[in-house]
Parts: C-alpha cells; sequence; structure tokens
C-alpha cells in the first residue's frame, strides 16, 4: 500500500511563532487532507488540498502532486495550535485514506 | 455544517462483551467507513462500506467484527467477545461522489477492561 511519512514527528514551538509540516507520500494520490486530533481526541479536518494552495485563518497548506509532497503552514501559533496533525492520502480507485504517523506540535505560552 | 455523529462517546465494557458502536453518516454520502485508533498510534482503516455491503476490509477486520447499515441512517460496528487490545478511539467517517473528502465523527473512546 502507499507509505505516508510525516516529519517531524514532534515540534515544539513558542507561542507567536511560525512552522511548516511536511507530509510526503509514495504513489500518485487523488485525495489529500490534513487533520488536527485535539486533546479530546477529536479529528479535526482542516484541508482537503489534493492539489494546489488553501488558506483558512493562520493555517494554509499545499500540495504538489507531481513531486508527491505536502506542507501545511502554522503562522502566529497558538497555545490552541497544539495536538497532533495528521496526513492522510487516497489513491486513485482505493476509496479509503491511509493516514501518515502525525506530527505532535506542543505550543507553549 | 454537515456533521458524522457517533454514539456513544465513551464506552467500558467487561473483557468478553459484545459493543456496538453507533454512527450516522452525513445524509447524501454514500461511501462509509470505521477506522481505529489505539492510544497513541496512528489512525488505521478497519472497513469501508458501499451500497449495503462491505467493499473493502483490513487484516484487523476479522470475524471479531461486523458492519450493518440498519436503517437509511444509522452505521453500526459490532465487536463480539471483546479483548482488552479493543480498547482504543474508533472512528466513523463519510464520504460522497463530490470531491469534498471524507468526514470523521468525533469518535467512540473504547475501553475493555
Amino acid at each position: 500500500g502507499i507509505q505516508v511519512e510525516q516529519s517531524p514527528p514532534d515540534l515544539i514551538l513558542q507561542e507567536g511563532a511560525n512552522s511548516t509540516l511536511r507530509c510526503n507520500f509514495s504513489d500518485s494520490v487523488n485525495n489529500l487532507q490534513w487533520f488536527h486530533q485535539n486533546p479530546w481526541g477529536q479529528l479535526i479536518n482542516l484541508f482537503y488540498i489534493p492539489s494546489g494552495t488553501k488558506q483558512n485563518g493562520r493555517l494554509s497548506a499545499t500540495t504538489v502532486a507531481t513531486e508527491r509532497y505536502s506542507l501545511l503552514y502554522i503562522s502566529s501559533s497558538q497555545t490552541t495550535d497544539s495536538g497532533v496533525y495528521f496526513c492522510a492520502v487516497e489513491q486513485w480507485n482505493d476509496y479509503k485514506l491511509s493516514f501518515g504517523a502525525g506530527t505532535t506540535v506542543t505550543v507553549r505560552a | 455544517e454537515p456533521e458524522v455523529t457517533q454514539t456513544p462517546s465513551h464506552q467500558v465494557t467487561q473483557m468478553g462483551q459484545e459493543v456496538i458502536l453507533r454512527c450516522v453518516p452525513i445524509s447524501n454520502h454514500l461511501y462509509f467507513y470505521w477506522y481505529r485508533q489505539i492510544l497513541g498510534q496512528k489512525v488505521e482503516f478497519l472497513v469501508s462500506f458501499y451500497n449495503n455491503e462491505i467493499s473493502e476490509k483490513s487484516e484487523i477486520f476479522d470475524d471479531q467484527f461486523s458492519v450493518e447499515r440498519p436503517d437509511g441512517s444509522n452505521f453500526t460496528l459490532k465487536i463480539r467477545s471483546t479483548k482488552l487490545e479493543d480498547s482504543a478511539m474508533y472512528f466513523c467517517a463519510s464520504s460522497g461522489t463530490e470531491n469534498y473528502g471524507y468526514t470523521f465523527g468525533s469518535g467512540t473512546r473504547l475501553t475493555v477492561v
């Protein structure tokens, strides 16, 4: 099956700092999503982004499908941004999401 | 914004008991899924369901597990004879034919004691 690798595995930030999370995948995909798992365990959908760039407030994401990677940018980080960020992809004709291992982000006040 | 609803949010069960986890997918979605996340680990695919039948299942989804869509709105995961290692967060998800991706429910945290 497709391999999804996220880096870094852990990230510690000071409040107000910017950061970039990376997701590499091993094959062509028709769907890529970024999720934030909050301290209660809920998976919050951040972006549906199989290609191109999207922005939502302080978060933005870029997927370069031809080079098989996606980036999630967090700007002016806040303590509420803490949690685990997952990248998940779906291959053509596969009809399921495959998740990476996640990046654990800790934002300190 | 439409939501996927899961009940209960937490369940504690004795080892060997049967549990049923319930989900109400988004009403116009056609594809339904169950995923599992053991504490501290990645989210793993269990099963997908389309047109009233299983379309794919992982090797985790053995005879202990079953899924059902008993009516037009609910989608359930049954775990027979639960084991300690079934303790995990179980997520239901649904997707439609339009390209908006998958929507996940808030999860059911299952603890087997």
